[in-house]
């Protein structure tokens, strides 16, 4: 695709509801971050994918998150049980090769929990 | 320490005038540094790169690194009212080669 695209750009959960961010990178691009961003703050690493290993989950919060990217494109975050804690919006970037720091990011996924 | 520093701001600025904006970060060892801006709303895009140090210029932006003092800063020349943003600073720290931190932004109004 012609930009990572991000689905869905909204989600409302009740608290203990489990929740699924998608997010489908540009075509060909190895490398995948996870980020959160709170209000104000700026994005906080989650996890990083080269192709479909995860070489790095140090970010995620706690056991409840979960990230995937079975054939090294499309990844998956999931959230177990949420908490209003995890409110906040969800960034996913990709980059072309390994690391360089040169990443595209998506339009962010706003997760809501009351 | 975080690993790495921004002022929040607001930091504002005349239009025509020159707005600086600074960064500190605690990994001696990083070699790879970047400016993203972020508008209100919206997500972060790439404006530099710097990897060396000295400056790094490109159109009305400038990057300046240095190493010794784990120091970043941007400059923005002529700063025009579409420049108000938040700049994040971002590193690619050397002893994880995939983690790629951000500072929590400097938030710039440019005032016309």
């Amino acid at each position: 695709g012609a930009g990572v695209s991000q689905s869905p750009r909204y989600k409302v959960a009740k608290r203990g509801q489990d929740v699924a961010l998608r997010c489908d990178p540009i075509s060909g691009h190895v490398s995948l971050f996870w980020y959160q961003q709170a209000l104000g703050q700026g994005p906080e690493f989650l996890t990083y994918f080269q192709n479909e290993a995860q070489l790095d989950k140090s970010g995620l919060p706690s056991d409840r998150f979960f990230a995937e990217r079975p054939e090294g494109s499309v990844s998956t975050l999931k959230i177990q049980r949420t908490q209003q804690e995890d409110s906040a919006v969800y960034l996913c970037a990709s980059s072309k090769d390994r690391v360089t720091g040169e990443l595209f990011f998506g339009e962010g996924s706003r997760l809501t929990v009351l | 320490q975080k690993e790495v520093e921004q002022n929040s701001g607001p930091l504002s600025v005349p239009e025509g005038a020159i707005a600086s904006l600074n960064c500190t970060y605690s990994d001696r060892v990083s070699q790879s540094f970047f400016w993203y801006r972020q508008y209100s709303g919206k997500s972060p895009e790439l404006i530099m790169s710097i990897y060396s140090n000295g400056d790094k210029e490109d159109g009305r932006f400038t990057a300046q690194l240095n190493k010794a003092s784990q120091y970043v800063s941007l400059l923005i020349r002529d700063s025009q009212p579409s420049d108000s943003a938040t700049y994040l600073c971002a590193v690619l720290l050397y002893s994880s080669a995939s983690k790629i931190i951000f500072g929590s932004g400097t938030r710039l109004s440019i005032r016309p």
